[in-house]
């Protein structure tokens, strides 16, 4: 297993259109995590899963934003009716809870623009 | 309010001039705190978890600490491709999302 992979890596799209991200975790783990970090900040945390159950959303989170597991394995974020101030980078990572270790490994991103 | 604050912002060092990079928090019930190195337009990269005070860990020229408030990472000797920006997180004990800090950018010049 090569890590978390986050697909596409960039994406331009125009104000009012909906995008979706795809992330596929580490194969083992059961908790996946979506955060978004903006240039010169840290990551802020958005919504996680254990396993298909999404256990916590951010109050940050407005309604134009979705997220899925609905197996378990890979997941999917939505933001429907972009808006300039969405433009972001936004992280997947992965963890294993009940394993030794508790550290999440994130993935490479994905770059939104919204023109 | 949990926080998570990083100091300094902006660091810049001569190859081989050691340094150190604070973070300090205050949270309810800290869980772990957790070190994470980030190049640009890539995501984090995991480098340490620290547990409970007093606790240290250590990957070649990096070397992590924990007290109950706050955490030290200490590089020495640093070389350029230690450039980058360290970020800090902390997990509370009710919940397992992460919570970071802005970043030390660390700039290593030969």
């Amino acid at each position: 297993d090569t890590g978390v992979s986050q697909n596409p890596r960039h994406k331009i799209t125009k104000r009012g259109q909906n995008v979706t991200f795809r992330c596929d975790p580490i194969s083992e783990h059961n908790r996946l995590y979506w955060y978004r970090q903006t240039l010169g900040q840290g990551p802020e945390f958005l919504t996680y899963f254990q396993n298909e159950a999404q256990l916590e959303k951010s109050r940050l989170l407005s309604d134009r934003f979705s997220a899925e597991r609905p197996k378990g394995s890979f997941s999917t974020l939505e933001i429907q009716r972009t808006e300039q101030g969405d433009s972001a980078m936004y992280l997947c990572a992965s963890s294993l809870v009940g394993g030794t270790n508790t550290e999440a490994f994130f993935g490479q991103g994905t770059r939104l623009t919204v023109v | 309010e949990d926080q998570v604050t990083q100091s300094p912002e902006a660091l810049r060092l001569q190859e081989g001039e050691s340094s150190s990079l604070n973070c300090s928090y205050t949270v309810s019930g800290l869980r772990g705190l957790f070190w994470y190195r980030q190049d640009p337009g890539k995501g984090p990269e995991f480098l340490f978890t620290l547990y409970s005070a007093g606790e240290e860990k250590e990957k070649e020229r990096l070397k992590a600490t924990l007290t109950k408030k706050e955490s030290f990472l200490h590089i020495t000797a640093p070389k350029p491709e230690d450039s980058a920006t360290y970020l800090c997180a902390v997990a509370m004990s009710n919940t397992d999302k992460l919570i970071f800090g802005t970043g030390t950018r660390l700039q290593v010049f030969p």
